[in-house]
């Protein structure tokens, strides 16, 4: 098992710009999330997924989107990317009612 | 609303010295899980330890050992005969609900040199 990949690993985007970021898991699981680091700080919840076809805003969701078509994939969409969304992305999953999140190794973003 | 204080912002301890990182949480749900997960200068997200609210029972693993304490909301994380390859930032996260969202502190970067 692959785990939780994410592409790409590193991305420098111009102001306005857009651009998805991939995440998926092999691992058959339910629940999918995304979160941001920022530099010195802990992860931030942008959004969550507890199966194919839903989807939920976490604590920080403004300029961003996600979809859940399917249950491996969860894409992440930057419409529009701001300097203030340069931060380093975390995919996670977890399987339902075991609460622990397996974690992508994150997408490193600049937006300049 | 869930809360979780690492008020630890960094450490730096001599390989062998033992070291102990806190973690405050607060929460109104009487179940929850807690999480400490170590983050190497590599980037990664490493899961350490699981503990719910309905086990108090302390964990040792090897070197590791973890103390849940409900009556003081504290989950604390102790390294044992710390080495250079636990230099790392280690974040103390609480999971409330039933879409498992995990809460995280701001973590704690522990140094450890020779």
């Amino acid at each position: 098992n692959a785990g939780v990949t994410q592409t790409p690993k590193f991305r420098i985007l111009k102001i306005g710009q857009s651009m998805t970021l991939q995440c998926t898991q092999d691992m058959n699981h339910n629940y999918m999330y995304w979160y941001r680091q920022d530099p010195g700080m802990g992860l931030k919840l942008i959004y969550y997924s507890v199966g194919a076809g839903i989807t939920d805003k976490g604590e920080v969701p403004n300029g961003y989107n996600v979809s859940r078509s399917t249950t491996e994939d969860f894409p992440l969409r930057l419409e529009l990317a701001a300097p203030s969304q340069t931060s380093v992305y975390f995919c996670a999953s977890s399987t339902q009612g075991r609460h622990e999140q397996f974690f992508g190794p994150g997408t490193r973003l600049t937006v300049l | 609303a869930q809360k979780v204080t690492q008020a630890q912002t960094e450490i730096s301890v001599v390989e062998k010295e033992d070291v102990t990182l806190d973690c405050v949480y607060e929460t109104r749900d009487t179940t929850y899980y807690l999480f400490w997960y170590k983050q190497p200068p590599s980037g990664e997200l490493v899961f350490l330890i699981r503990r719910n609210s309905f086990d108090e029972q302390n964990e040792i693993s090897g070197r590791y050992s973890w103390n849940f304490q409900k009556s003081t909301s504290s989950f604390n994380f102790t390294i044992t005969a710390s080495q250079v390859v636990d230099s790392a930032v280690y974040f103390c996260a609480l999971n409330t609900g039933t879409a498992s969202k995990l809460t995280f502190g701001t973590g704690t970067r522990l140094q450890v040199t020779l």
